[in-house]
């Protein structure tokens, strides 16, 4: 069993939906990160979250540590929203080793 | 300020030929690390390095890839020779202690093909 399980694998939207990415944890943590990938390009960090909730424009992360899960939101989704959204869980300080899920594949159409 | 960079972008190879790739990180970012991503997998860390010492290498095939960081700036990852299974997307990123920055910045990546 991975450390870190992401859901759902893949996932596809029509414009302007309400998108939830799920990503659960085993290991004990003290921050989780959320990255986005697009096709053929470089990771970028979107969140680093040790609790509550964090919202970056249309962008909402949450975490419950007690339960070990993590969520990330989406509102009015957007084609250019399409990419992997990747779950990564590590310590505060950036140096700490960072444990990956295996991402969920978004697709949005117009 | 200029991101992580790699290169190649891409690269095609046959197997048992060498190959390397190299990255340059954030300036002023003295950790420096390598990621490989295989298809529809996360990244997995290959190396990490505080300045130009490799303070995690455990996950490093040592019989085929070695890495290096010469004055802790630049990196070169090398795999010599390469397999088909090293075919996958190598990943490098820096990020930096003493600005206690809280993320790890990735460079576009270098994808490889080995035929």
């Amino acid at each position: 069993k991975n450390e870190v399980e992401q859901s759902p694998q893949n996932l596809t939207a029509q414009e302007g939906e309400f998108i939830t990415i799920n990503c659960s944890y085993s290991v004990g943590i003290s921050a989780l990160h959320w990255l986005q990938q697009h096709p053929g390009g470089g990771i970028v960090s979107l969140f680093m979250l040790s609790s509550g909730k964090k919202k970056h424009g249309r962008l909402i992360a949450t975490i419950n540590i007690q339960e070990k899960h993590s969520s990330l939101h989406i509102t009015a989704s957007h084609p250019r929203d399409s990419a992997v959204y990747i779950c990564a869980v590590g310590g505060t300080y950036n140096t700490d080793k960072l444990i990956f899920g295996t991402g969920t594949r978004l697709q949005v159409f117009p | 300020e200029a991101g992580v960079v790699q290169s190649p972008r891409y690269k095609i190879i046959e197997k048992k030929q060498p190959v390397a790739f190299w990255c340059n990180p954030i300036s002023g970012h003295n950790t420096l690390y390598w990621y490989r991503q295989n298809l529809g997998q996360g990244p997995e860390l290959l190396i990490r390095y505080e300045n130009e010492e490799a303070v995690d290498d455990s996950q490093l095939p040592k019989d085929r890839f070695s890495a290096e960081r010469l004055k802790g700036v630049d990196s070169t990852l090398k795999i010599q020779p390469a397999e088909l299974g090293d075919s996958a997307v190598y990943l490098c990123a820096s990020s930096s202690v003493w600005q206690r920055q809280e993320t790890q910045y990735f460079g576009p990546g270098t994808r490889l093909l080995v035929l």
